[in-house]
Protein backbone atom coordinates (compact mmCIF):
# COMPACT_ATOMS: atom_id res chain seq x y z
CA UNK A 1 0.00 0.00 0.00
CA UNK A 2 0.97 3.73 -0.02
CA UNK A 3 3.62 3.77 2.53
CA UNK A 4 6.62 6.33 3.75
CA UNK A 5 8.97 4.74 6.25
CA UNK A 6 11.35 7.05 7.59
CA UNK A 7 14.75 6.52 8.92
CA UNK A 8 18.30 7.79 10.35
CA UNK A 9 17.12 9.36 13.48
CA UNK A 10 18.70 8.74 16.83
CA UNK A 11 20.97 10.57 19.40
CA UNK A 12 23.64 13.27 18.33
CA UNK A 13 25.14 16.22 20.16
CA UNK A 14 24.49 19.85 19.65
CA UNK A 15 26.16 21.32 17.56
CA UNK A 16 25.90 18.06 15.29
CA UNK A 17 24.40 17.15 12.27
CA UNK A 18 22.41 14.08 10.68
CA UNK A 19 20.47 13.36 8.40
CA UNK A 20 16.80 11.93 7.81
CA UNK A 21 15.53 9.84 4.92
CA UNK A 22 12.25 8.76 3.77
CA UNK A 23 11.39 5.70 1.27
CA UNK A 24 8.43 6.44 -0.44
CA UNK A 25 6.41 3.19 -2.43
CA UNK A 26 3.67 2.40 -3.86
CA UNK A 27 2.59 6.01 -5.26
CA UNK A 28 4.50 7.98 -8.13
CA UNK A 29 6.91 9.74 -5.77
CA UNK A 30 7.96 12.05 -8.37
CA UNK A 31 4.45 13.77 -9.33
CA UNK A 32 3.90 14.84 -5.35
CA UNK A 33 5.42 17.80 -3.09
CA UNK A 34 6.72 16.66 -0.01
CA UNK A 35 6.97 17.59 3.14
CA UNK A 36 8.84 17.27 6.64
CA UNK A 37 6.67 17.96 9.96
CA UNK A 38 7.91 17.65 13.07
CA UNK A 39 6.78 17.06 16.67
CA UNK A 40 9.02 17.88 20.04
CA UNK A 41 7.96 16.18 22.91
CA UNK A 42 4.83 16.71 24.43
CA UNK A 43 3.64 19.76 21.59
CA UNK A 44 1.93 20.41 18.49
CA UNK A 45 3.16 19.84 14.61
CA UNK A 46 5.44 22.23 13.53
CA UNK A 47 5.78 22.64 9.86
CA UNK A 48 9.47 22.75 8.53
CA UNK A 49 9.94 22.49 4.81
CA UNK A 50 8.50 21.70 1.60
CA UNK A 51 10.08 20.63 -1.83
CA UNK A 52 7.99 20.87 -4.98
CA UNK A 53 7.52 17.62 -6.87
CA UNK A 54 10.63 18.48 -9.68
CA UNK A 55 12.70 19.11 -6.42
CA UNK A 56 13.57 22.97 -7.78
CA UNK A 57 10.71 24.89 -5.26
CA UNK A 58 11.91 24.58 -1.83
CA UNK A 59 10.69 26.37 1.53
CA UNK A 60 11.79 26.70 5.01
CA UNK A 61 10.50 27.35 8.43
CA UNK A 62 12.17 30.43 9.96
CA UNK A 63 13.61 27.70 12.79
CA UNK A 64 15.57 25.83 9.93
CA UNK A 65 16.27 28.09 7.64
CA UNK A 66 20.10 27.91 7.08
CA UNK A 67 20.66 24.71 9.24
CA UNK A 68 18.31 22.20 7.25
CA UNK A 69 18.61 21.44 3.58
CA UNK A 70 15.81 19.07 2.03
CA UNK A 71 16.28 17.13 -0.96
CA UNK A 72 15.26 13.97 -3.06
CA UNK A 73 16.18 11.43 -5.21
CA UNK A 74 14.06 10.26 -7.61
CA UNK A 75 15.48 7.53 -8.78
CA UNK A 76 15.26 6.43 -5.50
CA UNK A 77 12.01 7.22 -4.56
CA UNK A 78 13.73 8.78 -1.35
CA UNK A 79 12.86 12.26 0.21
CA UNK A 80 16.06 13.97 2.40
CA UNK A 81 16.30 16.43 4.95
CA UNK A 82 20.37 17.31 6.24
CA UNK A 83 20.17 18.33 9.52
CA UNK A 84 23.44 20.58 10.50
CA UNK A 85 24.02 22.87 13.54
CA UNK A 86 21.50 20.73 16.22
CA UNK A 87 20.11 22.61 18.86
CA UNK A 88 18.16 21.12 21.91
CA UNK A 89 15.02 22.65 20.52
CA UNK A 90 15.16 19.81 17.27
CA UNK A 91 14.75 17.32 19.95
CA UNK A 92 11.82 15.86 18.45
CA UNK A 93 9.48 12.93 16.10
CA UNK A 94 10.00 13.85 12.06
CA UNK A 95 7.60 13.04 9.90
CA UNK A 96 7.68 12.85 6.31
CA UNK A 97 4.31 13.65 4.40
CA UNK A 98 3.17 13.49 1.15
CA UNK A 99 0.94 16.92 0.10
CA UNK A 100 -1.67 16.04 -2.76
CA UNK A 101 -3.60 18.43 -5.04
CA UNK A 102 -7.50 18.33 -6.01
CA UNK A 103 -8.88 20.19 -8.70
CA UNK A 104 -12.65 21.01 -8.45
CA UNK A 105 -14.65 23.77 -10.55
CA UNK A 106 -16.07 26.41 -9.25
CA UNK A 107 -19.61 26.49 -8.31
CA UNK A 108 -20.13 29.38 -11.25
CA UNK A 109 -18.08 26.91 -13.09
CA UNK A 110 -16.19 30.41 -14.15
CA UNK A 111 -12.65 29.04 -12.43
CA UNK A 112 -11.12 26.22 -10.82
CA UNK A 113 -10.30 25.41 -6.93
CA UNK A 114 -7.24 23.89 -5.91
CA UNK A 115 -7.33 21.67 -2.81
CA UNK A 116 -4.20 21.11 -0.82
CA UNK A 117 -3.56 18.14 1.83
CA UNK A 118 -1.15 16.19 3.31
CA UNK A 119 -2.63 12.30 3.45
CA UNK A 120 0.12 10.41 3.40
CA UNK A 121 2.25 10.82 6.58
CA UNK A 122 5.13 8.31 7.89
CA UNK A 123 5.38 7.09 11.41
CA UNK A 124 8.41 8.71 11.95
CA UNK A 125 12.00 9.01 13.27
CA UNK A 126 12.96 10.39 16.62
CA UNK A 127 15.69 13.08 16.91
CA UNK A 128 17.56 13.59 20.41
CA UNK A 129 19.73 16.61 20.52
CA UNK A 130 21.72 16.04 24.00
CA UNK A 131 25.26 16.18 25.26
CA UNK B 1 2.98 32.57 17.59
CA UNK B 2 1.25 30.13 15.10
CA UNK B 3 -0.01 32.80 12.58
CA UNK B 4 -3.38 30.32 12.79
CA UNK B 5 -5.04 30.55 16.13
CA UNK B 6 -7.03 27.29 17.81
CA UNK B 7 -8.56 26.70 20.93
CA UNK B 8 -6.40 24.70 23.15
CA UNK B 9 -8.88 22.42 24.64
CA UNK B 10 -12.70 21.46 23.95
CA UNK B 11 -14.51 18.79 25.94
CA UNK B 12 -18.04 17.03 24.08
CA UNK B 13 -20.27 14.64 25.35
CA UNK B 14 -20.70 11.30 23.90
CA UNK B 15 -22.89 11.62 20.94
CA UNK B 16 -22.91 15.24 21.16
CA UNK B 17 -21.77 18.00 18.76
CA UNK B 18 -18.81 19.79 18.85
CA UNK B 19 -17.00 22.29 16.51
CA UNK B 20 -13.19 23.20 16.50
CA UNK B 21 -12.22 26.73 15.18
CA UNK B 22 -9.09 27.73 13.46
CA UNK B 23 -8.91 31.76 12.79
CA UNK B 24 -6.31 33.42 10.65
CA UNK B 25 -5.74 35.51 7.93
CA UNK B 26 -4.37 33.20 5.43
CA UNK B 27 -7.90 31.47 5.93
CA UNK B 28 -9.19 34.52 3.84
CA UNK B 29 -7.88 32.78 0.55
CA UNK B 30 -6.70 29.81 1.14
CA UNK B 31 -8.88 26.58 2.26
CA UNK B 32 -7.59 25.17 5.82
CA UNK B 33 -7.15 21.23 5.89
CA UNK B 34 -7.66 19.25 9.50
CA UNK B 35 -5.61 16.59 10.89
CA UNK B 36 -6.27 13.96 13.75
CA UNK B 37 -4.06 12.45 16.49
CA UNK B 38 -4.39 9.96 18.61
CA UNK B 39 -1.73 9.56 21.68
CA UNK B 40 1.76 8.10 19.90
CA UNK B 41 0.09 7.97 16.04
CA UNK B 42 0.56 9.77 12.94
CA UNK B 43 -1.61 12.46 12.22
CA UNK B 44 -4.73 11.35 9.79
CA UNK B 45 -6.51 13.47 7.47
CA UNK B 46 -9.39 14.56 7.96
CA UNK B 47 -11.39 16.76 6.33
CA UNK B 48 -9.66 19.16 3.47
CA UNK B 49 -10.63 21.75 0.81
CA UNK B 50 -14.68 22.71 0.48
CA UNK B 51 -15.78 20.02 3.34
CA UNK B 52 -14.16 17.25 1.91
CA UNK B 53 -13.37 13.81 3.53
CA UNK B 54 -11.15 10.85 2.62
CA UNK B 55 -13.31 7.79 2.51
CA UNK B 56 -12.11 6.19 5.37
CA UNK B 57 -13.26 9.41 7.50
CA UNK B 58 -16.63 8.69 9.11
CA UNK B 59 -19.51 11.16 8.01
CA UNK B 60 -19.92 12.47 11.64
CA UNK B 61 -16.68 14.39 10.69
CA UNK B 62 -17.74 17.57 8.34
CA UNK B 63 -15.83 21.28 7.82
CA UNK B 64 -16.93 24.57 6.94
CA UNK B 65 -15.16 28.27 6.09
CA UNK B 66 -16.19 31.44 6.82
CA UNK B 67 -14.04 34.45 6.42
CA UNK B 68 -11.09 34.16 8.33
CA UNK B 69 -12.73 31.47 10.21
CA UNK B 70 -12.35 27.22 9.33
CA UNK B 71 -14.02 24.78 11.19
CA UNK B 72 -14.54 20.98 12.27
CA UNK B 73 -17.50 19.99 13.11
CA UNK B 74 -17.87 16.09 15.03
CA UNK B 75 -21.45 15.46 14.80
CA UNK B 76 -22.24 12.99 17.43
CA UNK B 77 -18.58 12.75 18.91
CA UNK B 78 -17.89 8.87 19.93
CA UNK B 79 -15.28 7.70 22.40
CA UNK B 80 -12.73 7.26 19.76
CA UNK B 81 -13.05 11.03 18.66
CA UNK B 82 -10.87 11.54 21.79
CA UNK B 83 -7.74 12.96 20.29
CA UNK B 84 -5.59 16.03 19.30
CA UNK B 85 -6.89 18.44 16.24
CA UNK B 86 -4.77 20.37 13.87
CA UNK B 87 -5.49 22.49 11.20
CA UNK B 88 -3.24 23.62 8.55
CA UNK B 89 -3.13 26.33 5.41
CA UNK B 90 -0.43 28.03 3.47
CA UNK B 91 1.54 30.00 5.17
CA UNK B 92 2.88 34.38 4.99
CA UNK B 93 5.61 33.62 3.00
CA UNK B 94 5.51 34.42 -0.90
CA UNK B 95 6.10 30.60 -1.68
CA UNK B 96 3.16 29.06 -2.59
CA UNK B 97 4.41 25.70 -1.09
CA UNK B 98 4.95 27.45 2.66
CA UNK B 99 2.78 25.65 5.26
CA UNK B 100 1.92 26.34 9.25
CA UNK B 101 0.04 24.15 11.50
CA UNK B 102 -2.57 25.93 14.22
CA UNK B 103 -1.07 24.77 17.73
CA UNK B 104 -3.62 22.24 17.85
CA UNK B 105 -6.91 21.49 19.93
CA UNK B 106 -7.40 18.40 22.25
CA UNK B 107 -10.86 17.01 22.22
CA UNK B 108 -11.78 15.51 25.18
CA UNK B 109 -15.10 13.14 25.09
CA UNK B 110 -16.85 12.97 28.21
Amino acid sequence: QVQLVESGGGVVQPGGSLRLSCAASEFSFSSYAMHWVRQAPGKGLEWMTVISYDGNNKNYADSVKGRFTVSRDTSRNTLYLQMNSLRGEDTAVYFCVRESIEVVPKPDATDYLFYHYMDVWGTGTTVTVSS
Amino acid sequence: SSELTQDPVVSVALGQTVRITCQGDSLRSHYASWYQQKSGQAPVLVIYGQNKRPSRIPDRFSGSNSGNTASLTISGAQAEDEADYYCTSRDRSDNHLGRVFGAGTKVTVL
